[in-house]
């Protein structure tokens, strides 16, 4: 069974630039999440989502982060402009019921 | 929200030794995660504990749901080189307008010396 897809795997960007990120999760998991992991610290959850509807974004900072998940399928998270203090992993996961089952990430750096 | 005390916060041992990890918290979980990070990868579940006082073994790890359900613990018994890493634990509530919502540690980094 395939994993959690997600791209790119890094990505270095300036401040004030935007950048998006892809996730694809397991076939068959309705619920799909984005977290942000800084490092030395866990998972903290942005956004998730039930097939295409949000759940809970509350962790979300919407002025400047967005995040899609068009036909409940694939997921796409986007930050414009980005600040230093984004730099971080983007983890995706995605689940049938508790267990979140995580991508690679995405390691962004901001310069 | 949520807090999540995970410690020790790093461990070095020898090759051979166990190790106990644990995670505690003020709020009362419904289940109990622990994954396992490797360097560039996304954690990777080890243990789900679903109810209080469950003791669940997976190979050299064994993981146990706290009576009280605010605490969980790991153990690896005799650590191999591959063992290292950073240990995740996650509280989730699975009732009520809670139901979904997950916490993770800070995450319990383990080095182990051949």
């Amino acid at each position: 069974e395939a994993g959690v897809a997600q791209s790119p795997r890094y990505k270095i960007i300036e401040k004030r630039q935007s950048v998006a990120f892809w996730c694809n999760p397991i076939s068959g998991h309705a619920t799909l999440y984005w977290y942000q992991q800084i490092l030395g610290q866990g998972p903290k959850l942005l956004i998730q989502f039930q097939n295409n509807g949000v759940v809970d974004d509350s962790q979300l900072p919407k002025d400047r982060f967005s995040a899609e998940r068009l036909k409940g399928v694939d997921s796409t998270l986007k930050i414009q402009p980005a600040k230093l203090e984004d730099s971080a992993v983007y983890l995706c996961a995605s689940s049938l019921a508790l267990v979140r089952f995580f991508g690679p990430g995405t390691r962004l750096t901001v310069l | 929200g949520q807090q999540l005390n995970q410690s020790p916060q790093s461990m070095f041992i020898q090759e051979g030794e166990d190790v106990s990890m644990n995670c505690t918290s003020s709020s009362i979980f419904n289940t109990w995660l622990w994954y396992k990070q490797d360097p560039g990868e996304g954690p990777v579940l080890l243990i789900a504990l679903y109810k209080a006082g469950e003791l669940t073994s997976n190979g050299r790890l064994t993981a146990q749901f706290g009576i009280t359900r605010k605490d969980s613990f790991l153990n690896i018994s005799a650590s191999i080189p591959s063992d290292v890493g950073i240990y995740f634990c996650a509280g989730l509530f699975s009732r009520n307008t809670n139901a979904g919502k997950s916490t993770f540690g800070d995450g319990t980094t383990l080095t182990v010396k051949p």
